[in-house]
């Protein structure tokens, strides 16, 4: 129930092209979903996040989409730039516990 | 506002010393909280602090340990060092209460253990 299942492993997109990246949960109590951005070297870097009240969050070239029903959640990476290849962390945290359930990560590539 | 600090950045030990690592987290944050990244591996929850105090433990063998001190800094301490301990860990620093929850990572300490 605390898991946090994340796909895909890993992600090829041509520049200018949509990365998708899913996650999906199974506990209701969660009440906040962040995406990380980690690139090589460097500590996970917040990117964007979003509570289950609303079903899309926009910043910029980046978009979270939210299905509570369904208890999923994406990050849609538009006009993907070669500068946005990393790594891609899902996370959720709610209830009692102040602990983040992470996702198992997606390595992004942007091909020039 | 100055990010989370960790030291050493890289550390090469040798099995069956101890370490100790250091985490400075954001001013004004009392959580503290300890990840160990290996490669090909999410991010593995150790433990985390919250006014001195641990508040949450991942599935860690006891070897690893945490302390915070009254100025939110925390350092973590792994005895008996394995070669399976060789990663990158990473601490982050949050309010740690309230309907906050964003957490601010430090650059992370690379120990190799030989």
């Amino acid at each position: 129930q605390q898991q946090v299942k994340q796909s895909p492993q890993s992600l090829i997109v041509q520049k200018g092209g949509i990365s998708i990246i899913n996650c999906a949960y199974e506990n209701t109590a969660f009440d906040y979903f962040p995406w990380y951005q980690q690139f090589p070297g460097k500590g996970p870097a917040l990117l964007i996040a979003i509570r289950p009240d609303v079903s899309e969050k926009k910043e910029g070239r980046f978009t979270i989409s939210f299905n509570k029903s369904a208890k999923q959640f994406s990050l849609h990476i538009m006009d993907s730039q070669p500068g946005d290849s990393a790594t891609y962390f899902c996370a959720a945290i709610g209830g009692s516990n102040y602990q983040l359930i992470w996702g198992a990560g997606t390595k992004l590539i942007i091909k020039p | 506002k100055a990010g989370v600090t960790q030291t050493p950045r890289y550390l090469i030990k040798t099995r069956g010393q101890q370490v100790t690592l250091s985490c400075s987290p954001i001013s004004g944050h009392r959580s503290v909280s300890w990840y160990q990244q290996t490669p090909g591996q999410g991010l593995q929850f150790l433990f985390e602090y919250f006014s001195e105090t641990q508040r949450n433990k991942g599935n860690f063998p006891g070897r690893f340990s945490g302390r915070q001190f009254s100025n939110s800094r925390s350092e973590m301490n792994v005895s008996t060092l394995e070669l399976g301990d060789s990663a990158l860990y990473l601490c982050a620093s949050s309010t740690g209460q309230g309907f906050s929850y964003e957490q601010y990572f430090g650059p992370g300490t690379r120990l190799t253990v030989t």
